[in-house]
């Protein structure tokens, strides 16, 4: 199936730094992605929709200007988290779904942990 | 989205079947039923998905009642490498894709 990747896997900073993480489709282009977020023996949690050339929607609670994201090009979406908290610390998981059928399935990237010190 | 519900968690004895149910009473008529799986610490693995009739592939079956208001992932032979968390999810098209609690699977050597 199709591959999309996260990067950093992992990564530590300090209180009040920001942090970018990327979401790239490596073999196909993706029209749609979506930025998840998951706490530790918690489910999945929508945060954002990305479309490609357009803002991203949030879902309500999240703070747009708090986690920035873009998606630039069909390859390549990315979030920041700024001024980053220890209460920020979670699993972040993207997931694009391509620009042909709409009945095909997401597919999702390997994640990306952050830890906030 | 339509919401679904699983049970929380699972037992199934290595090589046997693994029947995984999920209740999606309210989704509509164009929505898919999608299956995925998290192994710990990983990103979701998509396994199956079908809108109305029964889908088999070389990982699982799902099978969709007539009505669609639920639907059952089969595991035909559990390994101990299924031993994840289960999630079935109801949605169409780019439309977000909500995810539920989950059942949690454990297969017992």
């Amino acid at each position: 199936g199709a591959v999309v990747s996260q990067h950093p896997s992992r990564v530590i900073c300090k209180s009040g730094t920001s942090v970018k993480i990327e979401c790239r489709s490596l073999d196909f282009q993706a029209t749609t992605m979506f930025w998840y977020r998951q706490f530790p023996k918690q489910s999945l949690m929508l945060m954002a929709t990305s479309n490609e050339g357009s803002k991203a929607t949030y879902e309500q609670g999240v703070e747009k200007d708090k986690f920035l994201i873009n998606h630039a090009s069909l390859t390549l979406s990315t979030l920041t988290v700024t001024s980053a908290h220890p209460e920020d610390s979670s699993f972040y998981i993207c997931s694009a779904k391509g620009g042909g059928s709409n009945t095909g399935e997401l597919f999702f990237g390997e994640g990306s942990r952050l830890t906030v010190l | 989205d339509a919401k679904t519900t699983q049970p929380p968690s699972m037992d199934c004895a290595e090589g046997r079947a693994a029947n995984l149910p999920c209740n999606h009473s309210t989704i509509s008529g164009n929505e898919y039923v999608y299956w995925y799986r998290q192994i710990h610490s990983q990103g979701p693995q998509y396994i199956i998905h079908g809108l109305k009739n029964n889908e088999t592939n070389e990982m699982a079956s799902l099978i969709i009642t007539e009505d669609r208001k639920s639907s059952t992932l089969i595991l035909p032979h559990a390994t101990l490498r299924d031993t994840a968390v289960y999630y079935c999810i109801a949605a169409w098209g780019t439309y977000k894709y909500i995810f539920g609690t989950g059942t949690r699977l454990k297969v017992l050597a």
